[in-house]
Formats: C-alpha cells, sequence, structure tokens
C-alpha cells in the first residue's frame, strides 16, 4: 500500500537560510513522487517530480529534491529561503498499481522569519 | 493554455441540500481527480475519471457522486449535505490515467449551515 509521512507538521526558518522538509514514502512498485505548494486560499501547485530519472530533481523557485531509495525519501530542499516561501507544502506519491490516484502526506506549514 | 478551472468558488448550503460542482480541466487532459481538503483530514481522495469511466473512488459515502462528459468536464454531486461535508473541493486533470503529474483547479469552497 502506497503512503507519505511528512516528518514535520510545521518548520520554520530565517529569511536567507537554507530549507529542509522532509518525506518518506511508503510504495509497493517504483514510485512517482511530487512536492506541491498551497499559499493560503489557493489550489495546489506544482514544485516538482520524480519519475525514475535523474534521483536529483530540480523544479521551480530553486526548490529540488532527492529520491532515495535505500531510505525510502524524498525531502524538498531550498538552499535560501525567501519570505513568498511561505506556505503549505504536501508530498505525493502514485505509482502504476493504483494508476493515477494521489496520496498525499498531511503537509508541511512553512513559516520564513524576516 | 488555461489551467483547471472549478466553478463556483464559494458556496452556502444548508443541511439536506445538495449540491453540485464544476470542473474543467486543461485542454487536452482526458483523467480528472476530485479531492475533499479539510483541516482534520487533510487532503482526501474523492474518485478519478478517464473517458467517462469511474475508475477509482476512495473511501467515501455514496451520497458523493460524480461524472465525466465527453469534453472531459467533470462534476461532483454531493446528496443530503451533512455539516461535515464544509470543506475545500479540489479538481485535478492529468494527461492520462498513469502516474503523471496532477494540475489543480483553485477548488470550490463549500460551507455547510
Amino acid at each position: 500500500a502506497q503512503s507519505v509521512t511528512q516528518l514535520d507538521s510545521h518548520v520554520s526558518v530565517s529569511e536567507g537560510t537554507p530549507v529542509l522538509l522532509r518525506c518518506n514514502y511508503s510504495s509497493s512498485y517504483s514510485p512517482s513522487l511530487f512536492w506541491y505548494v498551497q499559499h493560503p486560499n489557493k489550489g495546489l501547485q506544482l514544485l516538482l517530480k520524480y519519475t525514475s530519472a535523474a534521483t536529483l530533481v530540480k523544479g521551480i523557485n530553486g526548490f529540488e529534491a532527492e529520491f532515495k531509495k535505500s531510505e525510502t525519501s524524498f525531502h524538498l530542499t531550498k538552499p535560501s529561503a525567501h519570505m513568498s516561501d511561505a506556505a503549505e507544502y504536501f508530498c505525493v506519491v502514485s505509482d502504476w498499481d493504483t494508476g493515477n490516484q494521489f496520496y498525499f502526506g498531511t503537509g508541511t506549514s512553512l513559516t520564513v522569519i524576516p | 493554455k488555461a489551467g483547471v478551472t472549478q466553478t463556483p468558488r464559494y458556496l452556502i448550503k444548508t443541511r439536506g441540500q445538495q449540491v453540485t460542482l464544476s470542473c474543467s480541466p486543461i485542454s487536452g487532459h482526458r483523467s480528472v481527480s476530485w479531492y475533499q481538503q479539510t483541516p482534520g483530514q487533510g487532503l482526501q481522495f474523492l474518485f478519478e475519471y478517464f473517458s467517462e469511466t469511474q475508475r477509482n473512488k476512495g473511501n467515501f459515502p455514496g451520497r458523493f457522486s460524480g461524472r465525466q462528459f465527453s469534453n472531459s468536464r467533470s462534476e461532483m454531486n454531493v446528496s443530503t449535505l451533512e455539516l461535515g461535508d464544509s470543506a475545500l473541493y479540489l479538481c485535478a486533470s492529468s494527461l492520462d490515467r498513469t502516474a503523471y503529474e496532477q494540475y489543480f483547479g483553485p477548488g470550490t469552497r463549500l460551507t455547510v449551515t
């Protein structure tokens, strides 16, 4: 069965410092993994995706994530936080076994302190 | 290309009523999925439609139903509304029903009083 665990419900960083949002997954087969961001009262925006190509994935707005199969992790990072990064972040797993069904983590709320 | 559109954006209903929400996917996308987002339960999968057929269904009661039209537009219907149905309902479209990325609409905020 597929599942996602986001290890931190809330992360707070100072502007200009690195961001690390942690995600572990469980999947029966070769998963596709995604990170989405949701700003208040908005829909979800795709940040980046892993679909069995390069294990280091670069996304929009300077975010990147590394797929580590041995650790079943897909952590999201950014070298330098910006105020506009404050939002809710969701890690998502999907695989061929479930077609197009997405399994969402519970989300990590990122606060950026000026 | 225009993104995923959802109508209406906000809706207030009373208990016992029914509601229909609409979703227009990105042009060319054939798969439409629906999700319910609440503070307590997070994002939960409702169902997925592909080529007018429901392919996948989440763990929701039969009061929640949906359909997809030949132009890929989708509607979801909730009958006999309960207070607990208050949520943000998100629609997402993708190119195909494989594990492609999904593109989300802005959501419909449903409040049941």
